[in-house]
């Protein structure tokens, strides 16, 4: 099964500072998506990139997709501490249209102030 | 701005006992999805949901547990017998016909088996 992997697992950043997680996948897809998650609290979803795009941003957000090598990061520029959270790599498996997303461990990114 | 709710927030039972976690998806939303997280671990697919019945589940939905929708806006899920183990975040999805694979996760349900 195709399955995300992000690195580092835990980044601690000054306020102002940009931050860069990695995430490797191991099958073919058509999307991959980034996910942020505070503590204790639900998914929230930040972005998707197609397979056919190499970079979007949104906001202080950019991220590039290398299909030749499977992987994806994501970077979050001028961080505040309030961008302290769980970051999560998301790719669908499965061809119907309730497809379920593999999920993959996370960077733990702390802002420090 | 729409968003997925689940209730209760946190659940406490005892092993052995019944569970239903609830989730109201947003509105136009036809696809619904469940996951665990364990503590310190991956999001784990648990199921999906359309048209009234299971698209797909996961080798960690066994008998033990069901979903449904039993009315046009909750989607349930139910955990016959709880162990131990099952002790996880528990987080519903959903999203629209359009085919988006964006889903929209609800702050989830710490569920507590003792």
């Amino acid at each position: 099964s195709q399955q995300g992997e992000e690195d580092p697992q835990a980044l601690s950043i000054q306020e102002g500072e940009n931050a860069t997680m990695n995430c490797s996948y191991k099958t073919s897809i058509n999307n991959l998506q980034w996910y942020r998650q505070n503590s204790g609290r639900g998914l929230v979803h930040l972005i998707l990139i197609r397979s056919n795009e190499r970079e979007k941003h949104s906001g202080r957000l950019r991220v590039t997709l290398d299909t030749s090598k499977k992987s994806s990061s994501l970077l979050i520029t001028a961080s505040r501490a309030a961008d302290t959270a769980s970051y999560f790599c998301a790719t669908p498996l499965g061809s119907g249209s309730a497809r379920q997303l593999t999920f993959g461990s996370g960077t733990q990114l702390t802002v420090l102030p | 701005e729409p968003e997925v709710t689940q209730t209760p927030s946190h659940q406490v039972t005892q092993m052995g006992q019944e569970v239903i976690l609830r989730c109201v998806p947003i509105s136009n939303h036809l696809y619904f999805y469940w996951y665990r997280q364990i503590l310190g671990q991956k999001v784990e697919f648990l199921v999906s949901f359309y048209n009234n019945e299971i698209s797909e589940k996961s080798e960690i939905f066994d008998d033990q547990f069901s979903v449904e929708r039993p009315d046009g806006s909750n989607f349930t899920l139910k955990i016959r017998s709880t162990k131990l183990e099952d002790s996880a975040m528990y987080f519903c999805a959903s999203n629209s016909l359009a085919g988006t694979d964006t889903q929209y996760f609800g702050p989830g349900t710490r569920l507590t088996v003792l």
